[in-house]
């Protein structure tokens, strides 16, 4: 069974463009989560779904980032326009609600922002 | 603000001996996990106690919960260089309603010298 596919893996990118990074969760699973990691703040969570609804974005940043799950599938978190304190990696999650909130990680999407 | 932190922030070893990674969280909880994440990857979850349950073991892994101080630890038994990877444990926030948050301490990284 394939596992969270996150794209880009990797990402350059010059201040004031938007990003778009995405996300694929594991099918059946019904909780995607957008997590952010950098040295200084560690794993912090941006926002998360239920059966494709935000619940909490409480984490997101600033009203630059947003992100959206338009299907079970599928869901983008989106910065725009980009600074270059938004570099960090940026990782999906996913998990079944039902599962005790053991949640499945992507291998993450690097973002530099120059 | 995260709900758990951990300590020692890094820790290194030989291999062979034990490693014990500990944290600390602040609200009631359903659950505490413990993930593991390999550089320049995601995290992966290792071991989940409920919050009824104070010891449990998978392998070279043993976890302590102790609700009343709020802390549990993570003994990795008979390290291998393997082992070398940041650890953080993960809590959800207590009561009936299942949300699926997670939150992530700061994490320990353990190396350990073969």
């Amino acid at each position: 069974d394939a596992g969270v596919i996150q794209s880009p893996r990797h990402e350059v990118t010059e201040m004031g463009q938007e990003v778009t990074l995405r996300c694929k969760p594991i099918s059946g699973h019904n909780s995607l989560f957008w997590y952010r990691q950098t040295m200084m703040r560690g794993l912090e969570l941006l926002i998360y779904f239920n059966n494709n609804v935000p619940i909490d974005d409480s984490g997101m940043p600033e009203d630059r980032f947003s992100a959206k799950m338009p299907n079970a599938s599928f869901s983008t978190l989106k910065i725009q326009p980009s600074e270059p304190r938004d570099s960090a990696v940026y990782f999906c999650a996913s998990t079944r609600l039902a599962s005790r909130n053991t949640i499945y990680f992507g291998e993450g999407s690097w973002l530099t922002v120059v | 603000s995260q709900q758990g932190e951990e300590d020692p922030q890094a820790l290194s070893i030989q291999e062979g001996e034990n490693a014990t990674m500990n944290c600390s969280y602040k609200t009631s909880i359903n659950n505490l996990q413990w993930y593991r994440q390999n550089s320049g990857r995601g995290l992966v979850h290792l071991i989940l106690i409920r919050s009824n349950e104070r010891e449990k073991h998978s392998g070279r892994l043993r976890v302590t919960l102790d609700t009343s101080k709020k802390s549990s630890s993570l003994l990795i038994t008979a390290s291998r260089a393997a082992d070398t990877a940041s650890y953080f444990c993960a809590t959800d926030k207590g009561g009936s309603s299942n949300t699926g948050k997670l939150i992530f301490g700061q994490g320990t990284t353990l190396q350990v010298k073969p």
